[in-house]
């Protein structure tokens, strides 16, 4: 089951902050997100365990909320270099890596 | 560190063709995925192979497409005969083993368009 992510696009000024939702109906041993630019291949930004934690990097952080199937990454001050599709991987125990549909984010300057 | 070889970067073919994409995974990393995206069902995961044995096939579309890891150092993905909706970019990726923490790493895909 892929997972799903929330919302679809969206349009940032330079600076500014936007959340991307990401949940699960089945259990996860991780969350991995991923950052496509156009016409290149997706590229790892961090991982999640199992565990409730949070990771940072950069201005880009994410959350894993275990009991929920949960996951939220953060773009904080945003870049024009941010911009880009952000995809969610959810890995249960059969570690295979599920993509959600992606979420296009666009920053303004 | 070359990173994870695809090849074709490009590949036109006439419906009712083979095709054959092959991935030259990093060295050391023992998991291998192949990825399809289109715009329409974005990143589905076709097959997975751990230690070159494939672990879930269960994403492979018909049976007109078959993968392929005969060593650690190379995979194919097979379609044959290709039709027209199988146009997609694929995506071979691996990582180091199948329960490591680490991301898994892309090459650059294959844009397969089928005529």
């Amino acid at each position: 089951q892929q997972p799903v992510q929330s919302p679809q696009a969206v349009i940032l000024r330079e600076g500014e902050d936007a959340v991307i939702n990401c949940s699960s109906s089945k259990a996860l041993y991780s969350v991995h997100w991923y950052r496509q630019k156009h016409g290149e291949a997706p590229i790892f930004l961090m991982i999640l365990l199992k565990g409730g934690e949070q990771k940072g990097h950069d201005k880009i952080s994410a959350s894993f909320n275990e009991k929920k199937q949960q996951s939220s990454l953060y773009l904080t001050a945003s870049q024009l270099s941010y911009s880009g599709t952000y995809f969610c991987g959810t890995e249960g125990g059969d570690y295979k890596l599920s993509f959600g549909a992606g979420t296009t984010v666009t920053v303004r300057a | 560190d070359a990173g994870v070889i695809q090849s074709p970067r490009h590949e036109v073919t006439e419906m009712g063709q083979e095709v054959t994409l092959r991935c030259k995974p990093i060295s050391g990393h023992n998991s291998l995925f192949w990825y399809r995206q289109t715009m329409m069902r974005g990143l589905e995961l076709l097959i997975y192979f751990n230690n070159n044995v494939p672990i879930d096939d269960s994403g492979m579309p018909e049976d007109r497409f078959s993968a392929k890891m005969p060593n650690a150092s190379f995979s194919t993905l097979k379609i044959q005969p290709s039709e027209p909706r199988d146009s997609a970019v694929y995506f071979c990726a691996t990582k180091p083993d199948r329960a490591s923490t680490h991301g898994i790493v892309f090459g650059s895909g294959t844009r397969l368009t089928v005529v």
